[in-house]
């Protein structure tokens, strides 16, 4: 059974830094993509990031680019995220998810408020 | 950069039918994927490339894509499929999800 389950997510200080991660099992993770999604409260789905089975592509959405970094290990079947100056509107939700173009399995996401 | 519009809402009775449209600039030329979602919970994809159906999704869901617009039907509706509904493409390097609609069953 596959399972994707997140961890890291709390309350944060604007301006600070958190790092999420997702441990991954029932499936060869090191064969797959993997994204970032995150829902703010009573929002939509937002995509994140996207990183290669092998990490050699990565994207990131506008809206985070240059504040965070998607990374995996294969050897541990995990997937972060870093997450550096955060801001209020980066409170949500954040969903490890897998797949590329679509996503077949999610978790069920950690939590990232960002308030004083 | 490309957007997908989604009503925010769809209502139907049920048994009938609903349809739940994803507009975007040419969007037939891309694969469109659907997801639904129900309160606290993580999304569930229900539809792939247009009109696939992952194992475990009844065949009441279908999907169609086509000029500017994707849709998802949903037939013989019931009370459990109330959730918001959400279509998502690959564009450009970035996925992009619509708005979300909310699908309720009266």
């Amino acid at each position: 059974e596959v399972q994707l389950v997140e961890s890291g997510g709390g309350l944060v200080q604007p301006g600070g830094s958190l790092r999420l991660s997702c441990a991954a099992s029932g499936f060869t993770f090191s064969s797959y993509s993997m994204n970032w999604v995150r829902q703010a409260p009573g929002k939509g789905l937002e995509w994140v990031s996207y990183i290669s089975s092998s990490s050699s592509t990565i994207y990131y959405a506008d809206s985070v680019k240059g504040r965070f970094t998607i990374s995996r290990d294969n050897a541990k079947n995990s997937l972060y995220l870093q997450m550096n100056s955060l801001r209020a509107e980066d409170t949500a939700v954040y969903y490890c998810a897998r797949g590329t173009g679509y996503v077949d399995y999610w978790g069920q996401g950690t939590l990232v408020t960002v308030s004083s | 950069s490309y957007v997908l519009t989604q009503p925010p809402s769809v209502s139907v009775a049920p048994g009938k039918t609903a349809r739940i449209t994803c507009g975007g600039n040419n969007i037939g030329s891309k694969s469109v994927h659907w997801y639904q979602q129900k309160p606290g919970q993580a999304p569930v994809l229900v539809i792939y490339y247009d009109s696939d159906r992952p194992s475990g999704i009844p065949e009441r869901f279908s999907g169609s894509n086509s000029g500017n617009t994707a849709t998802l039907t949903i037939s013989r509706v019931e009370a459990g499929d109330e959730a918001d509904y959400y279509c998502q493409v690959w564009d450009s390097s970035s996925d992009l999800f619509g708005g979300g609609t909310k699908l309720t069953v009266l």
